[in-house]
């Protein structure tokens, strides 16, 4: 049981170009999240998916499209990367939205942007 | 006014020594309250949960102020593998179906020998 993998690590890119997170997760967890992490800030939650098929936006959506078409995986899309998203960002998942359930995070991944 | 508010630190306590944070959140409305750690370039994992009536997990103790919109976590007997950043978490609401975690900025501890 691997939890929640992100793929990749790290990666640099220049203005402009584009990439794609991977997220995948093996616990069967219906909703997923990407958040990007600034120094000083709190994670802020970019988009998220209630389930196979759905997404929709967070906090700061714009620069950013998501994908959910397997459950387990749940890919970020950068389509013009900008300097502003240099970020950390992880992926998370949860069994569903009470509000007791706990977020399970991947690992990260540490993106710059020239 | 940022909805989820923590004292950036470092505290810097030796070992052995009794620390505590705080944190104060904006809506009153929120459900519930969480702590998470997050070591130094990792993710964040779930260190405690928040009741009202408070709760403790071996050293660690939090406690839930909702009249004060207030939360803090308490460390005894630090150990030097305590030393990371502590997030306070906060659920808002629902209201876009999904679970709505608004996290602060997190406060950073060093333990030293």
């Amino acid at each position: 049981n691997a939890g929640v993998t992100q793929t990749p690590k790290f990666r640099v890119l220049k203005t402009g170009q584009s990439m794609t997170l991977l997220c995948a997760q093996d616990m069967n967890h219906e909703y997923m999240y990407w958040y990007r992490q600034d120094p000083g800030m709190g994670l802020r939650l970019i988009h998220y998916s209630v389930g196979e098929g759905t997404t929709a936006k967070g906090e700061v959506p714009d620069g950013y499209n998501v994908s959910r078409l397997k459950k387990q995986n749940f890919l970020l899309g950068l389509e013009s990367a900008a300097p502003s998203q240099t970020s950390v960002y992880f992926c998370a998942s949860s069994y569903s939205r009470r509000v007791t359930d706990t977020q399970y995070f991947g690992p990260g991944t540490r993106l710059t942007v020239l | 006014r940022k909805e989820v508010e923590q004292d950036p630190g470092p505290f810097n306590v030796p070992e052995g020594a009794t620390v505590a944070f705080n944190c104060t959140y904006s809506n009153s409305a929120s459900q519930s309250f969480f702590w998470y750690r997050q070591d130094c370039r990792k993710e964040p994992k779930l260190l405690m949960s928040v009741y009202s009536s408070g709760n403790e997990d071996g050293r660690f103790t939090a406690q839930l102020n909702r009249a004060s919109q207030y939360i803090s976590l308490l460390i005894r007997d630090s150990k030097l593998s305590d030393s990371a950043t502590y997030l306070c978490v906060v659920n808002t609401d629902q209201s876009g179906g999904y679970n709505k975690l608004i996290f602060g900025a997190g406060t950073r501890l060093a333990v030293h020998p």
